[in-house]
Order: structure tokens, then sequence, then C-alpha cells
């Protein structure tokens, strides 16, 4: 069974750089879309952006400028950069892979970043 | 942006009823439509994709129906384990979106 794991630091200060790792384990990263996606408190979802292993992105126009998606085949994982945060910015975020289809059939646990001084 | 737009917001439901929620875009998506359920402090999991079709593993009690515009989930006897929120998405352009969300609670 695909597995995805969210990693990286659950608090940064506005202005600086949100950065998450997600680690695919149990299925291979290759030939596949992989997704970031986000759920403010008490809020729905939003996808934030995908990336195909080849390393293809899509971003959502909303967050292009500051947003960065990047894979690394070797280590089996991809990546976010979110850059010049707010507090708007304070969310779960989810890594997940996207079905070419056009759903996510895995997705990891969450990891809720909180943007504070 | 396509906006996905469910109703209700919430609804009350008892174990055994028959439920039904609604999901309408603000164009034609053909049928590129998901449902998925989410449980407090989980990650959303899918129940449905191309608007009708059941993802393995998810009980035959969940279908979906719809194309175009208007695009319904149903849950034809509710269990215990079905009292969550609801979500629909689009997937016909991107950015990729979803729905507010429905809330089914006893």
């Amino acid at each position: 069974q695909m597995q995805l794991q969210e990693s990286g630091p659950g608090l940064v200060k506005p202005s600086e750089t949100l950065s998450l790792t997600c680690t695919v384990s149990g299925g291979s990263i290759n030939n596949a879309y992989w997704s970031w996606l986000r759920q403010a408190p008490g809020k729905g979802l939003e996808c934030i952006g995908y990336i195909y292993s080849g390393g293809d992105t899509n971003y959502n126009p909303s967050l292009a400028s500051r947003i960065t998606i990047s894979i690394d085949t070797s280590k089996s994982h991809f990546s976010l950069r979110l850059s010049s945060v707010t507090a708007a910015d304070t969310a779960v975020y989810y890594c997940a892979k996207y079905d070419s289809t056009g759903f996510f059939p895995y997705w990891g646990q969450g990891t809720l970043v909180s943007v504070n001084s | 942006d396509i906006q996905m737009t469910q109703s209700p917001s919430s609804l009350s439901a008892a174990v055994g009823d028959s439920v039904t929620i609604t999901c309408r875009a603000s164009q034609s998506i053909s049928g590129y439509l998901s449902w998925y359920q989410q449980k407090p402090g989980k990650a959303p999991k899918v129940l449905i994709h191309t608007a009708s079709s059941l993802y393995s593993g998810v009980p035959g009690r969940f279908s979906g129906s719809g194309s175009g515009t208007d695009f319904t989930l149903t849950i034809s006897s509710m269990q215990p384990e079905d009292f969550a929120t609801y979500f629909c998405q689009q997937s016909y352009s991107t950015p990729l979106t979803f729905g507010g969300g429905t809330r089914v609670e006893i």
C-alpha cells in the first residue's frame, strides 16, 4: 500500500519561506503526478499545485508567484516551497498522489503549519 | 477558476437514512468530478471518481451521478462510520477546485 508522509517545520515566521517534503513509500514515484494541497482551519481544500515525476509542474495561479514544487526521484520525495508567508498561509498541508484520471487516491496524514512571529 | 458549490452545507441524518448531497459547477465539467469523505483530523479519502465510478474498497452504499454542471453523491443507508464531511472536486481544468463541503451529522 502506497504511503505518503509530510515533514517540515510546524511554525514559520511571517515573510519567511515555508518548506515541506513528502516522502513516498510502498510504490514508485516514477511516471506519476504528485500534488500539494492545503486546508485552512475550518475551511475547504485548496490545490496548491502538482508535479510530474519528469519535472513538469502545474501551479495554482493564485499562489504561482510564491511557490516552487520540486521532485527528487532518487530519494522518492517531492517538496514544496512557499515564500513570503503570512497568517493566511496557516493551514494543514497535505501531499497526495494525483491520478491522471483526475482524483487523489493517496494522501499523507497532513501537517499543520502555523505562520506566527 | 471553476467554482464548485455544494448543498446543503450541513445536514442531520439517522443511521439507515438515505442521504443525497449536491455539487454544482460554475461551468460544464463533463464527468470530471470526484467525491471525498473527510473525518476530523484526517486526510480526505476518495469515494467516487469520474462522477460515478466507485473507488476500490469503497462500500456499495455510496454512489455518484451527474454530468455537465450538476452532480450528486448518495449514501443509500447511513452507517455510523459515514458521519463525516464530504467534498466534491473537479478535474476538468486547472486549478483543480473543491466544493466547500457538506457536514453530515447525527
